[in-house]
């Protein structure tokens, strides 16, 4: 059962709008959420981050916003860049998943984001 | 600049041989996980090491996979025998765990694999 679900494999956007990648989660005992970003032939890179104690986090471009009650976390990038085409990952994180402080990490399918120049 | 480094880059075989995977994680980090990336299931998490001691391998199939750290600068993922369903992307990640604190996690270019 995929605890973590990004439903849109695949997003267009021209540049200089709008980039909205959703991601929704099922186990409501998750308490930290990731972005991760990758291109081809490379291992994901961290994005951008939020606690479930905040309901936003930006970083320049990027701003990340979580609605616990709808198990729903979005990423915003304005304005998209073509160099942000790229598979975009959803992660969540159970922080005292053994008892103790873990980093382990359920993640979504991921979607593919294409910026169209 | 660390970085999580992982080797081979590609890796080609037969059915039925065996493929070792190594990975060295991010001097300092003490948490170490495996992926496989397939389509149907993004990233699927293997094993999880902590200190060096497995703590989660329940999505490895133990019959043909297993996973070790002989050491804190190694980290090693072994199929034997391989089957073309192991086909795929495996990344290598370490983080750092500290009290309550939990921090991202840093992935290696990853290996991939394709079995005949």
């Amino acid at each position: 059962d995929q605890q973590v679900k990004q439903n849109s494999p695949s997003l267009s956007v021209q540049e200089g709008r709008i980039s909205i990648l959703n991601c929704d989660y099922t186990n409501s005992m998750f308490d930290y959420f990731l972005w991760y970003k990758k291109y081809p032939a490379e291992g994901p890179t961290f994005l951008i981050s939020i606690s479930s104690i905040k309901d936003k986090n930006e970083d320049g471009r990027f701003t990340v916003f979580l609605n616990k009650s709808a198990k729903h976390l979005s990423l915003h990038i304005v304005p998209s860049q073509p160099g942000d085409s790229a598979v975009y990952f959803c992660a969540a994180s159970l922080s005292t998943y053994y008892g103790g402080a873990t980093n382990k990490l359920i993640f979504g399918t991921g979607t593919l984001l294409a910026v169209q120049p | 600049d660390a970085r999580v480094t992982q080797t081979p880059r590609h890796k080609v075989t037969e059915m039925g041989q065996e493929v070792t995977m190594r990975c060295q994680p991010i001097l300092g980090h003490n948490t170490v996980f495996w992926y496989r990336q397939t389509m149907m299931q993004g990233l699927e998490l293997l094993a999880y090491f902590r200190n060096r001691a497995p703590l989660d391998d329940s999505g490895m199939p133990k019959d043909r996979f297993s996973a070790e750290m002989p050491d804190a600068t190694l980290a090693t993922l072994k199929i034997q025998p391989s089957e073309p369903r192991d086909s795929a992307v495996y990344f290598c990640a370490s983080g750092l765990v500290r009290d309550r604190v939990s921090n991202e996690q840093f992935f290696g270019p990853g290996t991939r694999l394709t079995v005949l």
